[in-house]
């Protein structure tokens, strides 16, 4: 089972480059969350998608964007890279918005901003 | 403002048992979630604790006492691919997971 899958799954990047990293899931889950992770910090939400068509803003959202055309794709994108976007990306999905449902989450795309 | 604490890292030895603590301050209560990260490894899930009192699940188990803000997450009969980290998460009246920076668990033979 295939779960959810993270594209690319590590990228160096020169700051002011645009980047989209890519997240698809087979799941058939509705609510679909971007997270990054970084060292001696929880992760902390970006953007997330309550269902198809619609999305909101999470606690670090800025210089950020996504997109939700299906049920199954959630991509990310930066429209131009910075250091401090440097980090490690997850992309996460669960059955419902308001839930208490766990999150299954992407192995992650390691991304240098240099 | 919202924080979960919890320490930063923990050694403990092969078939023993340790506690791992989480304390938190929130806008409200959904629920607390423990999840286990491997180094370079996704999250995933092992516990949800909504209610005051333990939930065990085989070797981990987890407890809740809201009143006081905190809970602990046990891991009896250690084994090496238990170290890892352990994530401690809470959901907020407005139903977003605010995590913990994580507990490094480290087992030694």
């Amino acid at each position: 089972t295939a779960g959810i899958t993270q594209a690319p799954t590590s990228q160096i990047l020169a700051a002011g480059r645009r980047m989209t990293l890519r997240c698809t899931q087979d799941m058939r889950h509705n609510a679909m969350y971007w997270y990054r992770q970084d060292l001696g910090l929880g992760l902390r939400l970006i953007h997330y998608s309550n269902t198809a068509g619609t999305t909101g803003k999470g606690e670090v959202p800025d210089g950020y964007s996504v997109s939700r055309a299906n049920t199954d794709d959630f991509p990310l994108t930066l429209a131009s890279a910075v250091p401090s976007q440097t980090s490690v990306y997850f992309c996460a999905s669960s059955d419902g918005t308001g839930n208490t449902g766990e999150l299954f989450f992407g192995e992650g795309s390691r991304l240098t901003v240099l | 403002g919202q924080n979960i604490d919890q320490p930063t890292e923990m050694t403990a030895t092969e078939g023993a048992i340790v506690q791992i603590n989480c304390t938190y301050q929130t806008s409200g209560f959904n629920g607390l979630f423990w999840y286990q990260q491997h180094a370079g490894e996704a999250p995933t899930f092992l516990s949800y604790n909504v209610l005051d009192g333990l939930e065990e699940k085989g070797r981990f188990s987890s407890f809740l006492s809201r009143s006081k803000g905190y809970s602990y997450l046990l891991l009896k009969e250690l084994q090496m691919k238990d170290s890892a980290s352990y994530l401690c998460a809470v959901m907020d009246s407005n139903y977003q997971l605010i995590w913990g920076a994580g507990t490094k668990l480290i087992i030694k033979p």
